[in-house]
């Protein structure tokens, strides 16, 4: 079975430049999660989408980011203009609904801005 | 959700079982106890779950204490590819609480 797919892997770019982040999450997953990991802060969550609508976007760092989830099966995160700070590895993943179901994680894109 | 706690580090002997504790003292009735894994330059791999009863599946055992305020993960026998960051995480389940708080984990290094 097909995991929850991320792209592109690597991303190198240079700061003022809109990036995109792309995931797929695992078919008839209806959550779906963005994860931001540095050695300094670790794994943290940014945005969660239930049935492709969001539902905490606490974790967002600032107006620069902005995801969205058109479908059931695509989602973007989207950092503009980015800075040399928001270098990271993000992941994206999902899970279904009921109970206890645990989250399954791509294996992410890293982003450089320099 | 309830704060957890693991040591740093741990060695294992390639073979041998590696039996990683956590401590969620303050863990609620309603809170389960997840463990994931993050091997180098991967994503967080789910290993085990459960809330009060011992579980076991193809990669692990977990063993929850009966005050529930301590849990081990058990890998039965080690390889060198369970070298890996080991997360134990405590959720409740709530409508629209899914998020989950990784805390630094325990850096496992399985020794040949």
């Amino acid at each position: 079975d097909a995991g929850v797919i991320q792209s592109p892997r690597h991303e190198v770019t240079e700061m003022g430049q809109e990036v995109t982040l792309r995931c797929k999450p695992i078919s008839g997953h209806d959550y779906l999660f963005w994860y931001r990991q540095t050695m300094m802060r670790g794994l943290e969550l940014l945005i969660y989408f239930n049935n492709n609508v969001p539902i905490d976007d606490s974790g967002m760092p600032e107006d620069r980011f902005s995801a969205k989830m058109p479908n059931a099966s695509f989602s973007t995160l989207k950092i503009q203009p980015s800075e040399p700070r928001d270098s990271a590895v993000y992941f994206c993943a999902s899970s279904l609904t009921e109970g206890s179901q645990p989250q399954h994680f791509g294996d992410g894109t890293r982003l450089s801005i320099l | 959700d309830a704060k957890t706690t693991q040591p740093t580090s741990m060695d294992c002997a390639e073979g041998r079982a590696a039996n990683l504790p956590c401590n969620h003292s303050t863990i609620s009735g309603n809170e389960y106890v997840y463990w994931y894994r993050q091997i180098h330059s991967q994503g967080p791999q789910y290993i085990i779950h459960g809330l009060k009863n011992n579980e076991t599946n193809e990669m692990a055992s977990l063993i929850i204490t009966e005050d529930r305020k301590s849990s081990t993960l058990i890998l039965p026998h080690a390889t060198l590819r369970d070298t890996a960051v080991y997360y134990c995480i405590v959720r409740a389940l709530l409508t629209g609480a899914n998020n989950l708080f990784f805390g630094t984990g325990t850096r496992l290094t399985v020794i040949p």
